[in-house]
């Protein structure tokens, strides 16, 4: 069976402070996305990368938040900055034709 | 707006009581609808892709079936490993997101 990759499981950082959240994404699919989900809370979508660049993004993806395919394999999502309110579950999830698929989550903690 | 609700929110169901779960969407253009199930802490574990009215998919005791308003998971003789959120998300034909409904959380009891 197929799988997305998330790194690290867990990652606490102090509010202010930049995190890194990595993932490998299936090899031969082609669209990858990071969601996140807050305690509780519906899965909310941040946003979509195709063809090396974003092709969708969502209010909450604003400046604070970037993504990168630095090496044809992961594909990373940075928070700069971190607020309290950043603390949720992020996924990754890439995504061929209708095949989509999760990853199992960096629980982000923000103190 | 595209939007998905899914209900009822929670569901507690004896082992062996089937039951059904309800997934309503407007998409403008429906491109594939999915169902996954999440346990708690754990990123969505995939299900099925439906992608026209009339068809369905079965796994295990899921079958999930598709018109062009809804969805439906049906549960047959469930078991209480069965017990988890189920998510239903659609893939419009316009942009490349998933929109997520907000789960029905499902427990069996033994």
């Amino acid at each position: 069976e197929p799988e997305v990759t998330q790194t690290p499981s867990h990652q606490v950082t102090q509010m202010g402070q930049e995190v890194i959240l990595r993932c490998v994404p299936i090899s031969n699919h082609l669209y990858f996305y990071w969601y996140r989900q807050i305690l509780g809370q519906k899965v909310e979508f941040l946003v979509s990368f195709y063809n090396n660049e974003i092709s969708e993004k969502s209010e909450i993806f604003d400046d604070q938040f970037s993504v990168e395919r630095p090496d044809g394999s992961n594909f990373t999502l940075k928070i700069r900055s971190t607020k309290l309110e950043d603390s949720a579950m992020y996924f990754c999830a890439s995504r061929f034709l209708t095949e989509a698929f999760f990853g199992q989550g960096t629980r982000l903690t923000v103190v | 707006e595209d939007q998905v609700t899914q209900s009822p929110e929670a569901l507690r169901l004896q082992e062996g009581e089937s039951s059904s779960l309800n997934c309503s969407y407007t998409v403008s253009g429906l491109r594939g609808l999915f169902w996954y199930r999440q346990d708690p802490g754990k990123g969505p574990e995939f299900l099925f892709t439906l992608y026209s009215a009339g068809e369905e998919k079965e796994k295990e005791r899921l079958k999930a079936t598709l018109t062009k308003k809804e969805s439906f998971l049906h549960i047959t003789a469930p078991k209480p490993e069965d017990s988890a959120t189920y998510l239903c998300a659609v893939l419009a034909n316009t942009g490349n997101q998933f929109y997520f409904g907000t789960g029905t959380s499902l427990t069996v009891i033994p």
